[in-house]
């Protein structure tokens, strides 16, 4: 199998505070993950890409300093919303790689962060 | 243009119909392809991967991959009503690190 958890499955949150979320690999190792973020009726969008040990590369237009990105294993990477808004409401995906020649993205099931 | 283009739909099929749906890729180096199932309020599931130019099939979805044409499709045959969904075409455009790029994707219904 592949199988990628997200934890929390929902948030709400006050307007001001950080919320983090975990995005895990439970039984696969992965070199790479990645974060998306999706709007109601919008596609996926890509926010960044996490490698282990390393810093996230950032698609242009998001906020490094707001949407902190930690890959600290081969299992778990975590997304911080740091002083979130209520325009930062969305659905947050993860979705990891293997490690090896295949390039499959595994989805996690998704975090629904609501900010008041 | 975008670099992977889906018809946003809806498709509607009547049950036990063959449901076509096709995407087409800017990049002519794109090697991987694949097609994901994605229900409303839901994340993406992984329906099939495909590399070489031909078919490919699992159960009831047949992947085709044209790269002369730029032209990846998904068919599904016997539609049920449990089909409904949208579908995400994702190329990896030979960027490093496994990057895919998305479609729009299509929505499809299946009606009973």
């Amino acid at each position: 199998g592949a199988v990628v958890s997200q934890h929390p499955s929902w948030v709400i949150c006050k307007s001001g505070t950080s919320v983090k979320i975990e995005c895990r690999s439970l039984d696969f190792q992965a070199t790479t993950m990645f974060w998306y973020r999706q709007f109601p009726k919008q596609s996926l969008m890509l926010m960044a890409t996490s490698n282990e040990g390393s810093k996230a590369t950032y698609e242009q237009g998001v906020e490094k300093d707001k949407f902190l990105i930690n890959h600290a294993s081969l299992t778990l990477s975590t997304l911080t919303v740091t002083s979130a808004h209520p325009e930062d409401s969305s659905f947050y995906i993860c979705s990891a790689a293997r490690a090896g020649p295949t390039d499959t993205q595994y989805f996690g099931p998704g975090t629904r962060l609501t900010v008041l | 243009q975008k670099e992977v283009e889906q018809n946003s739909g809806p498709l509607s099929v009547p049950e036990g119909a063959i449901a076509s749906l096709n995407c087409t890729y800017s990049d002519r180096v794109s090697q991987s392809f694949f097609w994901y199932r994605q229900y409303s309020g839901k994340s993406p599931e992984l329906i099939m991967s495909i590399y070489s130019n031909g078919d490919k099939e699992d159960g009831r979805f047949t992947a085709q991959l044209n790269k002369a044409s730029q032209y990846v499709s998904l068919l599904i045959r016997d539609s049920q009503p449990s089909d409904s969904a949208t579908y995400l075409c994702a190329v990896n455009m030979g960027n490093a690190g496994n990057m895919l790029t998305f479609g729009g994707g299509t929505r499809l219904m299946v009606k009973p």
